[in-house]
Formats: C-alpha cells, structure tokens, sequence
C-alpha cells in the first residue's frame, strides 16, 4: 500500500491475555520504529529496527513486551500478561536510512485492555 | 538522553490569527527537528523539519525557526484557519547507529482556531 498499515486499529483485551500488533511499513523503508501514545500524552519511543542490525530495544517498558521484524517487511509487537495501563495507541513508523528521510507513522492501533 | 519540553499545551486563537508554538530540548548533539500534526483518531502526520545546519525554515503558512545555542525551536502558523486545528508535536533527533532516527517527542499541544 501507500502508507504505513497497522492492524488491528482496534483491540480490546481482558488483563492477563496476549496480544499482537501487525504492522507493514512502506515498500523500500529499512527503518521501521514503534511509538506508544497513552490518552492526551506525547509519543514514547519503544523500539528501532533497521534492516539486520540488532534491533534498539531500550524503550520496551518491561519484558512483558516484545517485537520482531522479518527481514525489511512486517513487524509484530507482542504484549504479554496485558495490565490495564497497557491500554494506549500502539503506533509504527517506517523510513528510508538517514536523517534526510520522513519518517511516516501510521494510523496506530487502539488497545484496551480491560 | 534526550528531553524535550513543549508550551503551551493548549492554544486557542481566532481564525486569521497566528500561532506560536515553542519546544526546547536538552541534548546539543540533536541535530533534527520536525513538527507532527495530529488529528483525532489518526496518526502523526509530518507538516515541516528543520535541521541543525539552519536557522529558519518556511513552506506557505508554516514557518520553523531553531536556535541552537539556547536549544529552542519554534513553529509558527500564519493566517491560521479551522483547519489548522489539532494537536501538534515537535520533536528532536540524532541520527543513530545503521543510519534511523530516534525521535524525542513533546508533549503535544491543542491548537484550537475559534471561527
């Protein structure tokens, strides 16, 4: 497609379940980053990847949290033993390498775990 | 690592009007800074960057100005409308190893244009 997809754009989730979080980046972006957005509040930076480097996990919140990323495509963040203050906008973004380049985010997904 | 602090966090002026909106940010090695715009239920949107190696920076009715040495930068909206209406981010970045960007975010603030 021509943006950054995330599904699902909604979850709702009872504490203690597993969830996952899908998303695809722009054709040909070898950085793809996921933010989380608490209600009200600024984006906080949760993990980096690029291309086959090891990825910058320093913004997970606890080992709860997980992502992976195959190769230039598709990531999936996993959320385990979800809490309720898990509930946020879990949003991804992709880029091409390099300071000079848009990072683009996508539309972000909704979880509430309730 | 890096901090960044954005006022005010809500602003309401009317249509026609403009609108200033200032972060600071506390690393002396970021050397990006670009601006989100953010409307209900969707994701941050680019509206303009600058980076280090200059001080101001204009497309239309959007303007960035950074100052380096106080480590302050500011957007600024001229001839605001009821479009322009919706949270906005700054934000500040150094680029990390294998060529990304690790943006710093601020707090966001509502921009409100009163017809």
């Amino acid at each position: 497609g021509a943006g950054v997809s995330q599904s699902p754009s909604n979850k709702v989730t009872e504490k203690g379940k597993d969830v996952e979080l899908r998303c695809d980046p722009i054709s040909g972006h070898t950085a793809l980053y996921w933010y989380r957005q608490r209600l009200g509040q600024g984006l906080e930076f949760l993990i980096y990847f690029q291309g086959n480097s090891a990825p910058d996990k320093s913004g997970l919140p606890s080992d709860r949290f997980s992502a992976e990323r195959t190769g230039e495509s598709v990531s999936t963040l996993t959320i385990q033993r979800t809490q309720q203050e898990d509930s946020a906008v879990y949003l991804c973004a992709s880029s091409q390498t390099g300071l000079r380049h848009t990072i683009y985010f996508g539309e972000g997904s909704w979880l509430t775990v309730v | 690592g890096e901090n960044v602090e954005q006022h005010p966090s809500t602003l309401s002026v009317q249509e026609g009007d403009s609108a200033v909106i200032k972060c600071t940010y506390s690393d002396s090695a970021s050397n990006y800074f670009p601006w989100y715009k953010q409307e209900l239920g969707k994701g941050p949107q680019l509206i303009i960057d600058i980076r280090s190696n200059v001080g101001e920076k204009k497309d239309q009715r959007i303007a960035v100005t950074l100052n380096k040495t106080a480590k302050h930068f500011s957007l600024h909206i001229t001839e605001t409308q009821p479009e322009d209406s919706a949270v906005y981010f700054c934000a500040a970045s150094k680029e990390l190893t294998g060529g990304g960007n690790k943006l710093t975010f601020g707090t966001g603030t509502q921009l409100k244009v009163e017809l």
